[in-house]
């Protein structure tokens, strides 16, 4: 088991470009996250996934959209990107185990707009 | 609105110390309070959590308790070691929907 990969690793965009980060888990979890980690501040929930084929606003959504065709991808995109959007994105996935859901999280992307 | 509240922000202690994490919340309507470790430029690893019905989990050299009536868990390490050194947050998932609020963290740095 890879459980929760992020590609890519690094990157750096100019303001106004547009990139897609790509989540992928191989534990059949229904449940998707995209998260942002800021300097002094907790994770914050952009966007989240119950299954394929849904998606559903969180915390701090604005700039992003994102998409989840199979239930193994969840995709988050910035359509036009800037300086407040660097920050280190993490996607994370959990399963509903009839006690709890338990969060797994991949390596991150750490993203840079200049 | 839930807010989590990681204190200290940073602790450094010696090797083979005993120590105590604290997280507070202000909405003691939770589900859940996981606790995760975080590497520097690494993802999360879930190291405990908490159902809202239990008062404490434990593993191996970690034990984390959880007081919903007060807003509060706590993570204590056993005989602290250098390996331990990572930031420590925690996160407390609320009883409606799917959002999971997340502490600052706490930054431990164990000497050897």
């Amino acid at each position: 088991n890879a459980g929760v990969t992020q590609t890519p690793k690094f990157r750096v965009l100019k303001t106004g470009q547009s990139m897609t980060l790509l989540c992928a888990q191989d534990m059949n979890h229904e449940y998707m996250y995209w998260y942002r980690q800021d300097p002094g501040m907790g994770l914050r929930l952009i966007h989240y996934s119950v299954g394929e084929g849904t998606t559903a606003k969180g915390e701090v959504p604005d700039g992003y959209n994102v998409s989840r065709l199979k239930k193994q991808n969840f995709l988050l995109g910035l359509e036009s990107a800037a300086p407040s959007q660097t920050s280190v994105y993490f996607c994370a996935s959990s399963l509903w185990t009839g006690v709890s859901y338990e969060q797994y999280f991949g390596p991150g992307t750490r993203l840079t707009v200049t | 609105k839930q807010e989590v509240t990681q204190i200290p922000a940073a602790l450094s202690v010696p090797e083979g110390e005993n120590l105590v994490l604290n997280c507070s919340f202000t909405d003691s309507a939770i589900y859940n309070l996981q606790w995760f470790r975080q590497d520097p430029g690494k993802g999360l690893t879930s190291l405990l959590l908490i159902q809202s019905s239990q008062r404490e989990q434990t593993s191996g050299r970690l034990n984390a308790s959880l007081d919903k009536s007060s807003g509060r868990s706590t993570l204590y390490i056993a005989a602290s070691q250098p390996g331990d050194s990572a930031t420590y947050l925690c996160a407390v998932k609320g009883t409606g929907g799917f959002k999971t609020i997340f502490g600052a963290g706490t930054r431990l740095f164990v000497k050897a």
